[in-house]
């Protein structure tokens, strides 16, 4: 597609479920990044991918958030047992090479009652 | 560690006037990359500008400029002529090179409030 997409773009959960997100970045873009941005922490990276790997996942705030990248494109955030402080709009960057600009997507809110 | 603070948390202005974004960051890196984007009310993060620590010439793009100095560690935004379409949240933001081995993850400032009255 023309832009970074996400889905799905709302998310309403209670808490203890476990949650997907999903970001489709630019095409051929190998560079792909997961932020938070929340009223309380403003905007927190979480994880970067080169191609299907993470070499920086040091934004992850709990073993309860993992993420994977499949053939060097789609990228799911999986949330385990949510929690109220989970809530928060998960924004998805990607970027056609290490050191090129980050282009972001329109985001997932997310709300964990 | 890496820092970037913008110090003005909402600005109110009347439509045509000026107005300058302040940003300043802290880094050990000697390359880095500084950024603006900018967030209108429908919440999608727009590039504006990225810079690298190696050029210090101002940049102007239509009613935009910017103004980077590193003896101050600074890089503000300045908007001319304001307008009401303006009006949006302005985050700056500072990444550390590969060559630094990182990641070039963005640190972002707490971003700034900007709204423009007609």
């Amino acid at each position: 597609g023309a832009g970074v997409s996400q889905s799905p773009s709302n998310k309403v959960t209670e808490k203890g479920k476990d949650v997907e997100l999903r970001c489709d970045p630019i095409s051929g873009h190998t560079a792909l990044y997961w932020y938070r941005q929340s009223l309380g922490q403003g905007l927190e990276f979480l994880i970067y991918f080169q191609g299907n790997s993470a070499p920086d996942k040091s934004g992850l705030p709990s073993d309860r958030f993992s993420a994977e990248r499949t053939g060097g494109s789609v990228s799911t955030l999986t949330i385990q047992r949510t929690q109220q402080e989970d809530s928060a709009v998960y924004l998805c960057a990607s970027s056609f090479s290490q050191g090129a600009i980050q282009f972001f997507g329109p985001g997932t809110r997310l709300t964990v009652l | 560690a890496q820092k970037v603070t913008q110090a003005q948390t909402e600005i109110s202005v009347v439509e045509k006037e000026d107005v300058t974004l302040d940003c300043v960051y802290e880094t050990r890196d000697t390359t880095y990359y500084l950024f603006w984007y900018k967030q209108p009310p429908s919440g999608e993060l727009v590039f504006l500008i990225r810079r690298n620590s190696f050029d210090e010439q101002n940049e102007i793009s239509g009613r935009y400029s910017w103004n980077f100095q590193k003896s101050t560690s600074s890089f503000n935004f300045t908007i001319t002529a304001s307008q009401v379409v303006d009006s949006a949240v302005y985050f700056c933001a500072l990444s550390e090179s590969l060559t630094q081995g990182g990641s070039e993850k963005l640190v972002f400032g707490k971003g700034m409030k900007l709204t423009v009255n007609p």
